[in-house]
């Protein structure tokens, strides 16, 4: 079966570094994309960024460009999204999704993760 | 404010047919490329609800199919049920700053 699971739930403060994960199983690691997204409280999803573990190619929003930074490391089937710099409305889930096929452009996202809740409060 | 455009919201009695569109432009679905629409209930992730326009992947009901035409999407939801209370949101791409994804903003179907 393919899956991705995150990592759990986080509480940080404004200021403080975060990086959450999202490990991928049941299939060839290197070989999708894989993006992420952002929903905040009551909103509706925003694509973030996406990465191919293969080759680390990253592609990010022009919104979120600066803001987060996406990698992988392919030894352990792991993306991550991180930040240097937490603000109060950092506060969201963010979801991990793979792209269907191998393919970027026109692509599906096909699982999802479980979703990450991060809480930006002081 | 999302580059593509979904009703807020809709909603429907059981049993009834409810459609939301997804309005694009001519450098996302205008310019060919495929709308993909997830249902997303709530405190759950995201599912891929029809992939490709008008693709269901198994195991999602024949009630739900997809349409695109010109720059715009829609899905259709026949035979509604309670449970298909849910956010939809359409999803595609655009070619005007180098090929990136793009969500609709959502649109809440509420079953009365």
């Amino acid at each position: 079966e393919v899956q991705l699971v995150q990592s759990g739930a986080e509480v940080k403060k404004p200021g403080e570094s975060l990086k959450i994960s999202c490990k991928g199983s049941g299939y060839s690691f290197i070989s999708y994309w894989i993006g992420w997204v952002r929903q905040m409280p009551g909103k509706g999803l925003e694509w973030m960024g996406i990465i191919y573990p293969g080759d680390s190619d990253t592609k990010y929003s022009p919104s979120f460009q600066g803001q987060v930074t996406i990698s992988a490391d392919k030894s352990i089937n792991t993306a991550y999204l991180q930040w240097s710099s937490l603000r109060a409305s950092d506060t969201a889930i963010y979801y991990c999704a793979r792209t269907f096929s191998p393919d970027f452009l026109n692509n599906w996202f096909d699982p999802w993760g479980q979703g990450t809740l991060v809480t930006v409060s002081s | 404010q999302s580059v593509l455009t979904q009703p807020p919201s809709v909603s429907g009695a059981p049993g009834q047919r409810v459609t939301i569109s997804c309005t694009g432009s001519s450098s996302n679905i205008g310019a060919g490329y495929d709308v993909h629409w997830y249902q997303r209930l709530p405190g759950t992730a995201p599912k891929l609800l029809i992939f490709a326009n008008n693709n269901r992947p198994s195991g999602v009901p024949d009630r739900f199919s997809g349409s695109k035409s010109g720059t715009s999407a829609s899905l259709a939801i026949t035979g509604l049920q309670a449970e298909d209370e849910a956010d939809y949101y359409c999803q595609s791409y655009d070619s005007s700053l180098g090929a990136h994804v793009l969500f609709g903003g959502g649109t809440k179907l509420t079953v009365l």
